[in-house]
This record gives C-alpha cells, structure tokens and sequence, in this order.
C-alpha cells in the first residue's frame, strides 16, 4: 500500500527565505505526482504536476523536482511571502489503478 | 473558464439520514473525482467516474455511492449517516481520466450530529 509522508509538518518562516518542503512515498511505481496548496477550510489548488519520466517542473517561484528511484519529492519556494503561508499537499498516483495517495501536508506560515 | 463547482457548500443532518452531494466540473473536462477530507485521516479517494463510469473506487464502505450524468455532472451520496461522515467532501475534475492536472472545488462541508 502506497503511503506518502511530508516532512514538516509544520513550518514558520519570516518573509523572504527561501523554503523546502520534502514529500516521499514508498512504492516507485507512480505514475505522477502533484503538488497542490490549501488555504483554512478551501478547496485544493493545483501548484505542479510532475509526470514519472520527468525530474522536475517550475512554474513561477515555485520548483518541484522527482526522483522516483529514492521515493522523494520536493517543492522549493523561492522568496516567501506572506501569501505563500498555506497548507501544502503531496499527491501521488500509482501506475496502473492510478489511484491518488495524499501526504498529510505541510502548514506553511510565512510572517512579515 | 468557470472552475468546479459544488453544492451545497454547507450541510447539517443527523445520523441515520441520507445526503446527496453535487459537483459541477469545469467546461469540457469528463473525469470527475470526489475525496473525504477529515483532520483525522486527511484527504482520502472516493472514487473517480470518467464518461458515465466508475472507473477508480477507493476504500469506503458500500454507503458511498456516486453517479456521473452524460453532461459530466457527478452526485455522491451517502446513506446511513454515521457522526465520522463529518467531514470536507471535494470533488475534483480533469480534462482526461487520472493523467491530468486535477481542478479542485472549493468543497461541501458535511456535519453529522
């Protein structure tokens, strides 16, 4: 069985570092991964979405790369911002059933 | 593009009684999919319908049903409500079965009393 862990759980940062969330899961065999943000008692929006063959996406300043060999994942945020502060989930879906597994997430405050 | 939407946003019942639940996806996307997100086990897969059929279930008992309608439209239904069914139901949809980026709804927040 697939599972998927997030390490923080919890992160507070003053404005402007530069941030590393971790994501790693226990069965290579995945299809792809997705990173979305939460925002208290809101839908999921999604951030970047990495396909098993690639080793990374960016979009903005945010960056994700894959590396499905160690089982990990991680979402880098350059320059926070106060509006950066989120929950923050990793998705992952197994090749083959395609059923999604979610990571419990990490809650990012982010402070001027 | 309008995004997913759901109704109702907010829902109050009691246990033994019976809810259905409605996701509008985005224009042109056929894959649907809902999830239970509760603090005590996060986000959690339903089940996933693509074109009318369920092609994805994930562990919930048979309480759990859902149905998608030729214009895309899904309903997910719960019977015999239990107090641990309170919970965030999302429903989320992409363009193309399990492979896309999902869009997700901003959820139905269901309490069982």
């Amino acid at each position: 069985k697939q599972e998927v862990t997030q390490i923080p759980a919890a992160l507070s940062v003053p404005e402007g570092e530069n941030l590393v969330l971790n994501c790693s899961f226990t069965d290579s065999a995945i299809y792809n991964l997705q990173w979305f943000r939460q925002d208290p008692g809101k839908g999921l929006t999604s951030l970047l979405l990495i396909q098993s063959s690639q080793r990374e996406q960016t979009s903005g300043r945010l960056n994700a790369s894959l590396d499905k060999s160690s089982g990990r994942s991680t979402l880098y945020i350059a320059a926070s911002q106060p509006g950066d502060s989120a929950t923050y989930l990793c998705a992952v879906k197994e090749g083959g059933s395609y059923i999604p597994t979610f990571g419990r997430g990490t809650s990012l405050i982010v402070h001027p | 593009k309008a995004g997913v939407t759901q109704t109702p946003r907010y829902l109050i019942k009691t246990r033994g009684q019976q809810v259905t639940l409605s996701c509008s996806p985005i224009s042109g996307h056929r894959s649907v999919s809902w999830y239970q997100q509760t603090p005590g086990q996060g986000l959690q897969f339903l089940f996933e319908y693509f074109s009318e059929t369920q092609r994805n279930k994930g562990n919930f008992p048979g309480r759990f049903s859902g149905r998608q309608f030729s214009n895309s439209r899904s309903e997910m239904n719960v019977s015999t409500l239990e107090l641990g069914d309170s919970a965030l139901y999302l429903c989320a949809s992409s363009s193309k079965l399990s492979t896309d980026t999902q869009y997700f709804g901003p959820g139905t927040r269901l309490t069982v009393l």
